[in-house]
């Protein structure tokens, strides 16, 4: 299944809402569809599994939400540490697959 | 809770081999699978496979047959990547990241190993 994430880049002020787009080439059932966050230096981490379950830890700026082939990521009101870059994922069958990446910068 | 440890960063020469090794702990080693991540450079995440950790059996992605081996000892609950015949393509960085037991989402990241291939 490849995923494509749109916008490439995003660029918004702290406080503003981010939408971000995951389109996947063929159906992704609810349970197989997760989010991560990277940023600069790091290892990615698990924001969101199962489509809209947030992973242990994580705010509750982030919802994720969709269904079939077209899923959406949005933080309500961004934060200066919600700047990084955004990856979904198809997992629970080989090939797990990640979209490209969804930069997130600061305007 | 828990943690993945990775082994450092690793200088090699086209042609060597590298074992990049990922400790576990803090939870049963053998009870979730274990994910291989690679990110070359200003890149995007790439699934290279997973090992079974109760049974040893490793699934490969396509691209990553051949020079590319994931292996376990599970006496000290650390899981092994050994690539041969490096290439300077192989030049990324590279991540453990368990599986979740109930949703297969990868739940715990090592903090990554920086390979680097050059002559």
């Amino acid at each position: 299944t490849v995923l494509t994430q749109s916008p490439g880049t995003l660029s918004l002020s702290p406080g503003e809402r981010a939408t971000l787009f995951c389109w996947a080439s063929q159906s992704v059932p609810n349970m197989f569809l997760g989010w991560y966050q990277q940023k600069p230096g790091q290892a990615p981490r698990l924001l969101i599994y199962a489509t809209s379950s947030r992973a242990a830890g994580v705010p509750d700026r982030f919802r994720g939400s969709g269904s079939g082939t077209d899923f959406t990521l949005t933080i309500s009101s961004l934060e200066p540490e919600d700047f990084a870059t955004y990856y979904c994922q198809r997992y629970g069958t080989s090939p797990v697959t990640f979209g490209q990446g969804t930069r997130l910068e600061i305007k | 809770q828990g943690q993945l440890l990775q082994t450092g960063s690793e200088l090699k020469k086209p042609g060597a081999s590298v074992q990049v090794s990922c400790k576990a702990s803090g939870y049963p080693f053998n009870t979730h699978g274990m994910n291989w991540v690679r990110q070359a450079p200003g890149q995007g995440l790439e699934w290279m496979g997973w090992i079974n950790t109760n049974t040893g059996d490793p699934t490969y992605a396509q691209g990553f047959t051949g020079r590319f081996v994931f292996s376990l000892d599970t006496s000290v609950s650390t899981a092994n990547l050994q690539i041969t015949s490096l290439e300077t393509e192989d030049t990324a960085i590279y991540y453990c990241a368990r599986k979740n037991l109930l949703s297969d989402a990868f739940d715990m990241w090592g903090q990554g190993t920086l390979v680097t291939v050059s002559a």
